[in-house]
């Protein structure tokens, strides 16, 4: 089983819909969550930490569920430039972190 | 503030040659960890380095070495290359306080092909 799971996708939607991707982690131990965004053949960029109480950036806001071990991000409102791989990232002590296999959006005109 | 910046950009080499990559960490930054990603994947850990130490290491075999520098720069070196080599590899500086590591941040990466 792998440690952090994905859907893989791809999630194919028009511009101005809501996606909702969801991901789960196997360590109960982990310590820290994140999403990130990777465009094609680019590097990971931080989209947003995670926390317990839930956070909102803009159009974006992210879920942590500990007792169930589930991360969920939702865009409201999908723009072209959101087409992406969103990859789901937990950190388990101090120096690793471990990702998920990522899910591909999609947003057509 | 410098980027992570990584060299080479791209890199082809043949089956059993040895292969070294370069990290520059961004500035005030003391970590660096390496993490390859196959087509298709999510970025596996490689290692860590930490006050020029190894400080952490994933599910990879002892060909796969590195180094950490003075001011904070690293090496992953790469011996007998096997083919299942191929993939983006992905340096990240962050800053160690305490016990733990912030402002997590990625080059761009270096696309190696082994044939």
């Amino acid at each position: 089983r792998k440690e952090v799971e994905q859907d893989p996708g791809p999630f194919n939607v028009p511009e101005g819909a809501t996606v909702a991707f969801n991901c789960t982690y196997s360590n109960s131990a982990s310590q820290s969550f994140f999403w990130y965004r990777q465009d094609c053949r680019k590097e990971p960029k931080l989209l947003m930490s995670v926390y317990s109480s839930g956070n909102e950036d803009g159009r974006f806001t992210a879920q942590l569920n500990r007792a169930s071990q589930y991360i969920s991000l939702l865009i409201r409102d999908s723009k072209l430039s959101d087409s992406a791989t969103y990859l789901c990232v937990v950190n388990v002590g101090s120096y690793k972190l471990i990702f998920g296999s990522g899910t591909r959006l999609l947003v057509r005109p | 503030e410098t980027g992570v910046t990584q060299s080479p950009t791209h890199l082809i080499k043949t089956r059993g040659q040895q292969v070294t990559l370069r990290c520059s960490s961004q500035s005030g930054h003391n970590t660096v960890s390496w993490y390859q990603q196959a087509l298709g994947q999510g970025p596996q850990f490689i290692f860590q380095y930490y006050r020029e130490e190894e400080n952490g290491r994933g599910n990879f075999p002892p060909r796969f070495s590195g180094l950490q520098f003075p001011n904070y720069s690293s090496e992953l070196n790469v011996n007998a290359l096997e083919l299942d080599d191929s993939a983006l590899y992905l340096c990240a500086s962050s800053l160690r306080t305490g016990a733990r590591d912030y402002g997590y941040t990625f080059g761009s990466g270096t696309r190696l092909t082994v044939v």
